[in-house]
């Protein structure tokens, strides 16, 4: 089951503009939401995360936004830079260290 | 964070062989995890690899077809049994951090043949 969606495989951007990464989600028992980068030939790298009681996280270029009655979370970054090309994957947690669900994943390409 | 490495980093395997993966921490953890990455999906759990006792495995997957092993709290290993080209993935394992985040291995791409 799919529990945490994100419905757009790829996105490109101009070097300098913003990136928003999208994340659905269905499971209301989630309270932990996390972003992470892939890199080819990598294991995924945490990124940032939000906890259910916050409505914004940010981390230098990265903010994260969940919208609880939408079930709903983003990433923001911004400015774009070449390097943060990659595939980002959205996780939540219902509060249990291996209860964690991941999306498919979205494929940034920032263009120089 | 811990530094994890996997071996093989990737392998070609024919059908019905089995396959070890084994996963090295850098550091005592107490919480240690298998996921499976089919192409184009999301990341998959596998089981809970429990040093000292049974893994925890997820609805779908079974010990017979994945067993696992964790002799230490750096340590653990997966093996993918009676391999098919279904199994053909990326494996990666992980860890829990200071808070809820786990930090992942690099990785071991399977392709079955």
């Amino acid at each position: 089951d799919q529990q945490v969606k994100q419905n757009s495989p790829s996105l490109s951007v101009q070097e300098g503009r913003i990136s928003i990464l999208n994340c659905d989600y269905t499971n209301s028992m989630f309270d932990y939401f996390l972003w992470y980068k892939k890199y080819p030939a990598e294991g995924p790298t945490f990124l940032i995360s939000i906890s259910s009681i916050k409505d914004k996280n940010e981390d230098g270029r990265f903010t994260v936004f969940l919208n609880k009655s939408a079930k709903h979370l983003s990433l923001h970054i911004v400015p774009s830079q070449p390097g943060d090309s990659a595939v980002y994957f959205c996780a939540a947690s219902a509060g249990n260290n291996n209860d964690m669900r991941f999306g498919a994943g979205t494929r940034l390409t920032v263009k120089p | 964070s811990a530094v994890i490495s996997q071996k093989p980093s990737r392998d070609i395997c024919q059908r019905g062989t089995s396959l070890t993966i084994q996963c090295q921490v850098d550091s005592q953890v107490t919480m240690m995890f298998w996921y499976r990455q089919q192409p184009g999906q999301s990341l998959t759990l596998i089981a809970t690899a429990n040093q000292g006792s049974e893994a925890t495995y997820e609805s779908g997957f079974v010990i017979d077809k994945f067993p696992i092993s964790r002799p230490n709290l750096t340590f653990s290993t997966l093996t993918v049994s009676n391999m098919s080209p279904e199994d053909s993935s990326i494996y990666l394992c992980s860890v829990v951090g200071t808070g809820i985040e786990q930090y992942f291995g690099p990785g071991t791409r399977l392709t079955v043949t």
